[in-house]
């Protein structure tokens, strides 16, 4: 089964900030990976595909890179509304497996 | 509005059964593939099954292989998990997802609540 390692496991960060979470697989996985985002009591949403694709309707402040085994999801400024949970998943080869989450919250 | 609704949760002891169910709306059902997602309380996400969108194959987690069947009724728009020899550890909110591009799950329901315990 491949492992997902997300880091930090959580942050604090103010409005305005530029925030980077990592994902690192535990074999190469190319460029299936996938990040969401979820709010406490809501389901996730997906906000990258294909490591580094937007989903529809998503802001532009969001950004994902990396293949292989390294990726990372980039938030450019950080907005009150992106206080929640961030999870990478990857979708290459089942069982498909997810990170374990990282928390942002305001300091 | 593309839409994913789950049903059928409840709260079984050990060994029990469960049917959960999850219907589609918005968009056309059979053009797609989909997941189980579930999540215990307070903890992160775990996958649990799929069923792909072309060639009906199926694949699962290790955790509940040989206990839980996913299924869909492209009629009914509808795609299910059987689940039976239920422990406590399968104690979880349970979402569906569908497949959108890459595999990424872009369509969520709500999810629906499954309680094992005696």
């Amino acid at each position: 089964d491949t492992q997902m390692t997300q880091s930090p496991s959580s942050l604090s960060a103010s409005v305005g900030d530029r925030v980077t979470i990592t994902c690192r697989a535990s074999q190469s996985i190319s460029s299936h990976l996938n990040w969401y985002q979820q709010k406490p009591g809501k389901a996730p949403k997906l906000l990258i595909y294909a490591a580094s694709r937007l989903q529809s309707g998503v802001p532009s402040r969001f950004s994902g890179s990396g293949s292989g085994t390294d990726f990372t999801l980039t938030i450019s400024s950080l907005q009150p509304e992106d206080f929640a949970t961030y999870y990478c998943h990857q979708s290459y080869s089942a069982p498909w497996t997810f990170g374990q989450g990282t928390k942002v919250d305001i300091k | 509005e593309e839409q994913l609704l789950e049903s059928g949760g409840g709260v079984v002891q050990p060994g029990g059964s469960l049917r959960l169910s999850c219907t589609a709306s918005g968009f056309t059902f059979s053009n797609y593939g989909f997941s189980w997602v579930r999540q215990a309380p307070g903890k992160g996400l775990e996958w649990v099954s799929s069923f792909s969108g072309s060639g009906g194959s199926t694949y699962y987690a290790g955790s509940v292989k040989g206990r839980f069947t996913i299924s869909r009724d492209n009629s009914k728009n509808t795609l299910y998990l059987q689940m039976n020899s239920l422990r406590t550890e399968d104690t979880a909110l349970y979402y569906c997802g569908r497949h959108g591009h890459s595999d990424g799950f872009d369509v969520w329901g709500q999810g629906t609540v499954v309680t094992v315990s005696s």
